[in-house]
């Protein structure tokens, strides 16, 4: 099983329409991050969380909000879904550098595809 | 954050080394350099990262500049499971407790049989 597993992989929707994007994960992280990639384009930082009372912006937050359900879990919600939020997201944890001699390095799941018509 | 910049794209012949440049002029004192790839249809996954010294892992080097100011990827023998999107990333020291990875576009690495 994948240690960072995200639900739905693929979702199609209509303009307005209110859309959730399920991340949980096994790896004991207290750290999650919501990524997206548009085509061509690297990734950008949504939203993360060092743990379940800490929730952060990144660079593109508007349009969207989380939810950290527990230390496993890092929702992310589109309240009104709109066509320019059609991309793949991307779920990602990682532990504290320098923890145990741990590089910090991020976990990815496979990715959530999401078109809005 | 500082930038990178890296090739757009780049091709290897199987079992040759690769090496992928990446620029980071104003790279600051505390920033590490890091590196991950993305195979088609994947989330990114963790190459390599280092502050000064070279480094060396099971599945690359990283060669740094002595300034600092450029680092190169290298692959000893390229598979062609090793295409992908690599991407160089500064990651400030200030940063570094919160995971916090700015992305570029990346070099796409094409390998050839």
């Amino acid at each position: 099983d994948a240690d960072v597993t995200q639900t739905p992989r693929n979702r199609i929707t209509k303009t307005g329409k209110r859309i959730m994007l399920e991340c949980s994960q096994t790896k004991g992280h207290d750290r999650m991050y919501w990524y997206r990639q548009d085509p061509g384009l690297g990734l950008r930082l949504i939203y993360y969380s060092f743990d379940v009372k800490d929730i952060n912006k990144g660079e593109i937050s508007d349009g969207y909000s989380v939810s950290r359900q527990a230390q496993a879990k890092f929702s992310l919600s589109l309240e009104s879904a709109i066509p320019n939020q059609t991309a793949l997201y991307f779920c990602a944890t990682s532990d504290l550098q320098g923890r145990g001699g741990n590089t910090g390095e991020l976990f990815f799941g496979e990715g959530s595809r999401l078109t809005v018509l | 954050d500082a930038k990178t910049t890296q090739p757009n794209s780049m091709e290897s012949n199987e079992e040759e080394p690769v090496h992928l440049p990446c620029n980071h002029s104003t790279i600051s004192g505390t920033d590490y350099i890091h590196w991950y790839r993305q195979l088609p249809s994947q989330g990114p996954e963790y190459v390599i990262h280092g502050l000064t010294s070279n480094v060396n892992n099971r599945m690359a080097s990283l060669a740094i500049a002595e300034d600092r100011k450029s680092s190169t990827l290298i692959l000893h023998r390229a598979t062609l499971r090793d295409a992908a999107v690599y991407y160089c990333i500064l990651r400030a020291s200030t940063s570094g407790n919160t995971g916090k990875l700015i992305f570029g576009q990346g070099t796409t690495l094409q390998v050839k049989p």
